[in-house]
């Protein structure tokens, strides 16, 4: 049992350039979720999942697209890559709704220059 | 939207000592408090977590309190041991389609 599964770990992008970075889940869980980490701020949400087939903006949207392609995927994509999208990328998914334990991914650290 | 405070950023402690964390929210509706783990360079990871209906749960040597009239809740660990260094999250949830607000994180430095 994976779990969450996020590719890929690490990442360097120059300015300008595009990426997908993938998850997939095999818990059965309706939501996904996609947050960015960054020192002192906390997990702060981009995009999530409430369940297949809907998406929804969470708190930092801008620059970021998703797609759910499946009750197991989530993948986001940055279309024009930015130096303040450096981040930790974590996806996430929850059985259902918010009020269940919500599982991790291993984090993607992805580096804009 | 649900607004959650976290305090304090930083909590250095000796072996040995407790350790509380707290936060507050700003929706007296959210009724799920979970509690996130994420050591260095790892995923965050559940610990602990509660509900509205329940003033105050334990597992071992953590324990959380939630005081729905003042809109607080805090993460108590006792006895506290090198490997519970790491950055905790809280977080307060409304349920069902509601997504989850966190905390902006405390660091927890347990020196031997």
């Amino acid at each position: 049992n994976a779990g969450v599964t996020q590719t890929p770990k690490f990442q360097v992008l120059k300015t300008g350039q595009s990426m997908t970075l993938q998850c997939a889940q095999d818990m059965n869980h309706n939501s996904m979720y996609w947050y960015r980490q960054d020192p002192g701020m906390g997990l702060r949400l981009i995009y999530y999942s409430a369940s297949e087939g809907t998406t929804d903006k969470g708190e930092v949207p801008n620059g970021y697209n998703v797609s759910r392609l499946n009750k197991r995927e989530f993948s986001l994509r940055l279309e024009s890559a930015a130096p303040s999208q450096t981040s930790v990328y974590f996806c996430a998914s929850s059985l259902t709704g918010s009020d269940t334990e919500a599982f991790f991914g291993q984090g993607t650290r992805l580096t804009v220059v | 939207g649900e607004n959650v405070e976290q305090h304090p950023s930083t909590l250095s402690v000796q072996e040995g000592d407790s350790a509380v964390i707290k936060c507050t929210y700003s929706d007296s509706a959210s009724n799920y408090f979970p509690w996130y783990k994420q050591e260095l360079g790892k995923r965050p990871q559940l610990i602990i977590d509660i509900r509205s209906n329940v003033g105050e749960k334990k597992d071992q040597r953590i324990a959380v309190t939630l005081n729905k009239t003042a809109k607080h809740f805090s993460l108590h660990i006792t006895e506290t041991q090198p490997e519970d260094s790491a950055v905790y999250f809280c977080a307060a949830s409304l349920g069902g389609s509601y997504i989850p607000t966190f905390g902006r994180g405390t660091s927890l430095i347990v020196h031997p």
